[in-house]
């Protein structure tokens, strides 16, 4: 596509429930990112897809949060019995491969709102 | 680990006055430098970049940063802001094959 597509843009949720948020990377870019975006607090990074290799899940913040990449495509993002801390926009973007010497393309966000 | 640090957490200026926003990182070796922005109600968007050369890189809209190594800083700046400049801009540092590290973000308000 023409630019990185996240779904849905906004998510209200009760505290405890599942959640799955979506990103459609641009066509041919083979790296995958996810971040969180907190009020003063920048951007965090999450978990990082490049190719087939083994994701980067280092910036997983605790074991409630997964996300996986189908066919070095489409991402979602799960959390999983959310908190309230976990409202935040959670941005995605992609880039064409090794971070060195690209730029990563960001998508809209989706804005998650536990309550 | 990397980090980045952006000094001002919220700028005001006046329409027309100069802009430095700083920028420093903690990473010794071979990194990418960007600023990035983002309007209000807007996704983040690129406003220049630094890979290698010139360590005095052009932007979008009338920006510039200056990568300085012995300082490992970044900063931005453009001579003339304008109202339109309102945004927060934010700063990362790539390095390898690691993901983007941001600073926590620089709040600009431009007020006519």
């Amino acid at each position: 596509g023409a630019g990185v597509s996240q779904s849905p843009s906004n998510k209200v949720t009760e505290k405890g429930k599942d959640v799955e948020l979506r990103c459609d990377p641009i066509s041919g870019h083979t790296a995958l990112y996810w971040y969180r975006q907190s009020l003063g607090q920048g951007l965090e990074f999450l978990i990082y897809f490049q190719g087939n290799s083994a994701p980067d899940k280092s910036g997983l913040p605790s074991d409630r949060f997964s996300a996986e990449r189908t066919g070095g495509s489409v991402s979602t993002l799960t959390i999983q019995r959310t908190q309230q801390e976990d409202s935040a926009v959670y941005l995605c973007a992609s880039s064409l491969g090794v971070v060195m010497n690209t730029e990563a393309f960001f998508g809209q966000g989706t804005r998650l709102t536990v309550v | 680990a990397q980090s980045v640090s952006q000094h001002n957490h919220h700028v005001i200026l006046s329409e027309a006055a100069s802009l430095e926003l700083g920028c420093n990182y903690s990473y010794g070796g071979t990194v990418n430098l960007f600023w990035y922005v983002q309007y209000p109600g807007q996704h983040l968007q690129l406003l220049l970049k630094y890979f290698s050369g010139d360590p005095l890189v052009k932007g979008i809209k009338g920006f510039e940063a200056e990568f300085i190594k012995s300082k490992f800083s970044f900063n931005l700046r453009k001579p003339s802001v304008q109202w339109s400049d309102t945004a927060e801009y934010f700063c990362a540092v790539s390095s390898g094959n690691t993901p983007l590290v941001f600073g926590k973000g620089t709040r600009l308000s431009v007020i006519a």
